[in-house]
């Protein structure tokens, strides 16, 4: 399975843009790039994924390298709600399923 | 729509005990799947289901048993709960944007 690397833990400043890192230097033609974010003691919750173009959606933006081998998560404007553990994770379909890998992410701290 | 529903939240089971624990879904999803979470660890894919009447491994299937009971009902069953499965259980459904319940804590003892 292609694996992914994030730095363990990001701090932020409320209402600053937050840029969150992810490399993936053995990724598929095929995979797709994947973020979900983890509140506290929540399930994890979808953000956005991409292909090979940038994505925009409310929530967040995802920059995807030429080469594919790295991506950022960004947040516009970071609140305190924002403050969660988010994984970059490569899917790949099968029989009609997405199997995500989930690492350890990135935990996110938001300060006031 | 109540999206994604997990019972029991919490459960405590002794070592060698049985459980079940139930996932439904009102989204009309084909696919299914549960995933384990240990304390400071990423989810991990014990079993999934693609669609009504199929259901196949994932990464850390072994003392486990799934269901796909209909389209809606995905139980994950421990036929003998072992101290090693203490961790939390977290169902999702459908594809690239997979939607997740809310969680059952298992304490095995």
């Amino acid at each position: 399975d292609a694996k992914t690397t994030q730095p363990n833990s990001m701090e932020s400043n409320e209402e600053e843009p937050v840029h969150l890192p992810c490399n993936h230097s053995t990724i598929s033609g095929t995979d797709y790039i994947h973020w979900y974010r983890q509140l506290p003691s929540q399930g994890p919750e979808y953000v956005i994924h991409g292909l090979t173009s940038n994505v925009n959606n409310r929530m967040a933006s995802l920059a995807i390298a030429e080469d594919r081998k790295s991506s950022t998560l960004i947040l516009h404007r970071a609140t305190l709600r924002d403050a969660a553990v988010y994984y970059c994770i490569l899917s790949y379909s099968g029989a009609g399923s997405y199997q995500l890998t989930f690492g350890k992410g990135t935990k996110l701290s938001v300060i006031p | 729509n109540a999206g994604v529903t997990q019972t029991p939240k919490f459960q405590v089971l002794k070592t060698g005990q049985s459980m079940t624990l139930q996932c439904a879904q009102d989204m009309n999803h084909n696919s299914m799947y549960w995933y384990r979470q240990d304390p400071g660890m990423g989810l991990r894919l014990i079993y999934y289901s693609a669609s009504e009447g199929t259901t196949d491994k994932g990464e850390v299937p072994n003392g486990y048993n799934v269901s796909r009971l209909n389209k809606r009902e995905f139980s994950l069953r421990l036929e003998s709960a072992a101290p090693s499965q203490t961790s939390v259980y977290f169902c999702a459904s459908n594809g690239y944007e997979q939607y997740f319940g809310p969680g059952t804590r298992l304490t095995v003892t």
